[in-house]
């Protein structure tokens, strides 16, 4: 099946600083990546849809200058949290979709803790 | 919103079928159904889809009703590594296809 990882698994940075998360496609080309954040006890929300080559869509309410996102080629999406701070620690997952179909494939999910 | 609506939870005792069901009353003709399924701490993983047939696969069969205004996942022989959190997702066509995750049913397998 398809695999998407993601890097790093968990991360702890200080207050201020900027941290980012990578996302692969590692056997499929990914026309579209996602990119969620889930709290503790909540469900999945969707932060921002990237297309490779084009900028991302980012939902309402979710800071675009906040979270940068990249999608540089068809295997490759990263998420950067800019000046982060306690209340962006969450578990962040990337998702990817092969043109043409609806499906995602998950990646495994970081998990940010801002100190 | 998410455009199903699942029970909160539900327990199952193992090796026997867990029965999960979903509503989607608004679904449109040409929106599919998607089951995907998260254990503790870990991404979503793919369970199977389908738009009008039932469909199965290694791990679980899907039945959609023939309005498809509700589907049912059903796992045959639960164990305990089906514990998790099931989510039904109707991808909606004027959103992209994009999902929406709702709080999904916690499915406990009981020893």
């Amino acid at each position: 099946g398809a695999v998407v990882s993601q890097h790093p698994s968990w991360v702890i940075c200080k207050s201020g600083t900027s941290v980012k998360i990578e996302c692969r496609s590692l056997d499929f080309q990914a026309t579209t990546m996602f990119w969620y954040r889930q709290f503790p006890k909540q469900s999945l929300m969707l932060m921002a849809t990237s297309n490779e080559g084009s900028k991302a869509t980012y939902e309402q309410g979710v800071e675009k200058d906040k979270f940068l996102i990249n999608h540089a080629s068809l295997t490759l999406s990263t998420l950067t949290v800019t000046s982060a701070h306690p209340e962006d620690s969450s578990f962040y997952i990337c998702s990817a979709r092969i043109g043409g179909s609806y499906e995602q494939y998950f990646g495994p999910g970081t998990r940010l803790t801002v100190t | 919103d998410a455009k199903t609506t699942q029970p909160p939870s539900m327990d199952c005792a193992e090796g026997r079928a867990a029965n999960l069901p979903c509503n989607h009353s608004t679904i449109s003709g040409n929106e599919y159904v998607y089951w995907y399924r998260q254990i503790h701490s870990q991404g979503p993983q793919y369970i199977i889809h389908g738009l009008k047939n039932n469909e199965t696969n290694e791990m679980a069969s899907l039945i959609i009703t023939e309005d498809r205004k509700s589907s049912t996942l059903i796992l045959p022989h639960a164990t305990l590594r089906d514990t998790a959190v099931y989510y039904c997702i109707v991808p909606e066509k004027y959103y992209g296809q994009n999902f929406v995750f709702g709080p999904g049913t916690r499915l406990s397998v009981l020893p």
